[in-house]
């Protein structure tokens, strides 16, 4: 079946760097790929919808700036947490439509910042 | 897209049946109803989705009465494994590409 992968599957990095995380859909294309946030014991939460050759619409309180989303081609997206801080501490996943009117998700990425 | 409403937690022992119960009293015509899975620290995974009457895979079944406003995830005969919080979400889904709004969803936990 369809794959989305996703890496780092883990990371660690000190307040003010920058951290790029990958979503790759393994066996088919996708021109639109989701990315949710999710912090320990709650639900997910859509950052922003990612689209392939062009811009990424992102929810609303979602900062545009601070997470950058670029999907350059039909099997990666990446989104880059700028100048993270410790809030920004996380769970990331992304996830991809699939047959059949569904989405599948990557494992997730967890972050922590320092 | 449909506000739903499920149990916070259920608790359930191995080889009994769970029935999850999701409520969305405001389900337009064209939406459709899924279930997903997610493990601790992993992705959601898709289990089950239908539009009416029942649906059943070779993991769960769907149970959707007449008018729509609810709908009952059944888990055969549970195993420990089972244990993960399951998601109801409705919408009318495009092929996946229509964004997906997760509610607080079910937290099931299977004891021996």
């Amino acid at each position: 079946g369809a794959v989305v992968s996703q890496h780092p599957s883990r990371v660690i990095c000190k307040s003010g760097t920058s951290v790029k995380i990958e979503c790759r859909s393994l066996d088919f294309q996708a021109t639109t790929m989701f990315w949710y946030r999710q912090f320990p014991k709650q639900s997910l939460m859509l950052m922003a919808t990612s689209n392939e050759g062009s811009k990424a619409t992102y929810e609303q309180g979602v900062e545009k700036d601070k997470f950058l989303i670029n999907h350059a081609s039909l099997t990666l997206s990446t989104l880059t947490v700028t100048s993270a801080h410790p809030e920004d501490s996380s769970f990331y996943i992304c996830s991809a439509p699939g047959r059949k009117e569904t989405q599948y998700f990557g494992p997730g990425t967890r972050l922590l910042v320092l | 897209l449909a506000k739903t409403t499920q149990p916070i937690s259920m608790d359930s022992y191995e080889g009994q049946e769970v029935n999850i119960t999701c409520s969305h009293n405001n389900i337009a015509t064209n939406d459709y109803i899924t279930w997903y899975q997610q493990f601790p620290s992993q992705g959601p995974r898709f289990i089950i989705q239908g539009y009416k009457t029942k649906v059943t895979n070779e993991v769960a079944s769907l149970f959707i009465p007449a008018d729509r406003k609810s709908s009952t995830l059944s888990l055969p005969r549970v195993s420990l494994s089972d244990t993960a919080v399951y998601y109801c979400l409705v919408g009318p889904f495009s092929g996946g590409y229509n964004k997906l709004i997760f509610g607080a969803g079910t937290r099931l936990a299977v004891h021996p």
